[in-house]
């Protein structure tokens, strides 16, 4: 079983259309982070939250941490074919060190 | 400024045969040092962390190891490869979070492993 549990999994929609993607866990953890990928790179962080009910901005993207700081959402407004890409949650319980990423959601953004 | 560098970008090698991949950090001391393997479009597996020298946690029971020879130096290793150890394998270092926050991690440009 994962630690974290992204759904969905896979989400293909239009241009300009709103999503939101999940970040779930039965653990709490001190700060989650939030990272895209490309195919063939390294993912490349987008944002970390560590207060419980934070909400944070990055443009279009919204990011939300639960108030029990056990999941976390991703919220994109008017999605450009430039936002595909791989969403990847992580975050530590615990032990600080061992970071654990969730499976994914593979976003496509058809023009 | 900081640079991971991580090679080689490609190996295709037989089942049984051995690996060494490499990981070497600039710019930094002292990082907490990660390996990971994706499978093709698909989540990171963490497979060892390094808090410093010589300090290797493994977190999959596998055929592969890892050591820290040197502070920014992190290298995977397998005697015998099977089939399953096919993926991309991904460097990548952060500084030791502060007060249980997560720092970022820089990604390596990632080894694509295929075993035949």
């Amino acid at each position: 079983t994962q630690l974290l549990e992204q759904s969905p999994q896979f989400l293909s929609i239009q241009e300009g259309e709103n999503l939101t993607v999940y970040c779930n866990s039965s653990s709490v953890f001190s700060s989650l982070q939030w990272y895209r990928q490309e195919p063939g790179e390294g993912p490349v962080l987008l944002v970390t939250v560590v207060t419980g009910g934070e909400v944070k901005k990055l443009k279009r993207l919204t990011f939300q941490f639960g108030d029990a700081r056990k999941d976390s959402s991703l919220h994109i407004t008017a999605a450009q074919p430039g936002d595909t890409g791989l969403y990847l949650c992580a975050g530590a319980p615990g032990g600080y060190q061992k970071v654990t990423f969730g499976i994914g959601t593979k976003l496509q953004v058809i023009p | 400024s900081q640079t991971i560098h991580q090679w080689p970008a490609t190996l295709v090698q037989p089942v049984g045969s051995p690996l060494s991949l490499e990981c070497t950090v600039e710019g930094t001391s002292n990082p907490n040092l990660y390996w990971y393997r994706q499978a093709a479009g698909r989540g990171l597996q963490l497979l060892f962390y390094s808090v410093g020298i010589g300090q290797i946690s493994s977190e999959v029971p596998q055929n592969l190891s890892a050591s820290r020879p040197q502070d920014r130096q992190f290298i995977l290793s397998s005697k015998k490869l099977l089939l399953s150890d096919s993926g991309f394998y991904l460097c990548a270092w952060s500084q030791p979070p502060i007060a249980g926050v997560l720092n970022e991690q820089f990604f390596g440009p990632g080894t694509r492993l295929t075993v035949l």
